[in-house]
């Protein structure tokens, strides 16, 4: 199993330009996530999905965009690249008990390295 | 914040030595979870207590939870330069869906 893949792993964009960044886990787990992890602040939620075609706000939305069109994949979009969104970039995974507040860990990807100038 | 904060922000010891890292929170959870970061890396979990358990551990791992207290602590004994990491935990907080991480805990094992 390949767990939870991020691609690309670096990118440099212009102020301005978009990307997607493409989150894959093959562990057939409801719950996705998307994180920034910017010095000094720990890791904070963008945006987050409970199940296929489902999306959620997190606690940093602004600039972002995602979409789960299936249930193994979660993108993160960026519309207009501005340099406060130079930062790495983390996705990760959870199998979830709906309705039952268990809990279970959460699979990370490597991260995606993004840099705006 | 809702995250709360872990303390301290960073922490050298050598090798051998004991390490303890806190994690403080803000409203009620389901589970406390302690991750680790190696530098360029992604996050790993290492362990995971719920709130209705105090202690709980795994090998050199043994992490504690007060629900009065909203805090938790994480002990790595006999440490070893490989353990060397930034250190988190994540509140999976009561009616959320999701993991609040704290800003971590750098830690440096001097061999």
């Amino acid at each position: 199993n390949a767990g939870v893949t991020q691609t690309p792993k670096f990118r440099v964009l212009k102020t301005g330009q978009s990307m997607t960044l493409l989150c894959a886990q093959d562990m057939n787990h409801e719950y996705m996530y998307w994180y920034r992890q910017d010095p000094g602040m720990g890791l904070r939620l963008i945006h987050y999905s409970v199940g296929e075609g489902t999306t959620a706000k997190g606690e940093v939305p602004d600039g972002y965009n995602v979409s789960r069109l299936k249930k193994q994949n979660f993108l993160l979009g960026l519309e207009s690249a501005a340099p406060s969104q130079t930062s790495v970039y983390f996705c990760a995974s959870s199998l979830y008990f709906q309705g039952v507040h268990l809990g279970t860990e959460a699979f990370f990807g490597q991260g995606t390295r993004l840099t705006v100038v | 914040s809702q995250q709360g904060e872990e303390d301290p922000q960073a922490l050298s010891i050598q090798e051998g030595e004991n390490a303890t890292m806190n994690c403080s929170y803000k409203t009620s959870i389901n589970n406390l979870q302690w991750y680790r970061q190696n530098s360029g890396r992604g996050l790993v979990h290492l362990i995971l207590i719920r709130s209705n358990e105090r202690e709980k551990h795994s090998g050199r791992l043994r992490v504690t939870l007060d629900t009065s207290k909203k805090s938790s602590s994480l002990l790595i004994t006999a440490s070893r330069a490989a353990d060397t990491a930034s250190y988190f935990c994540a509140k999976d907080q009561t009616g959320a869906n999701n993991l609040f991480f704290g800003t971590g805990t750098r830690l440096t094992v001097i061999p």
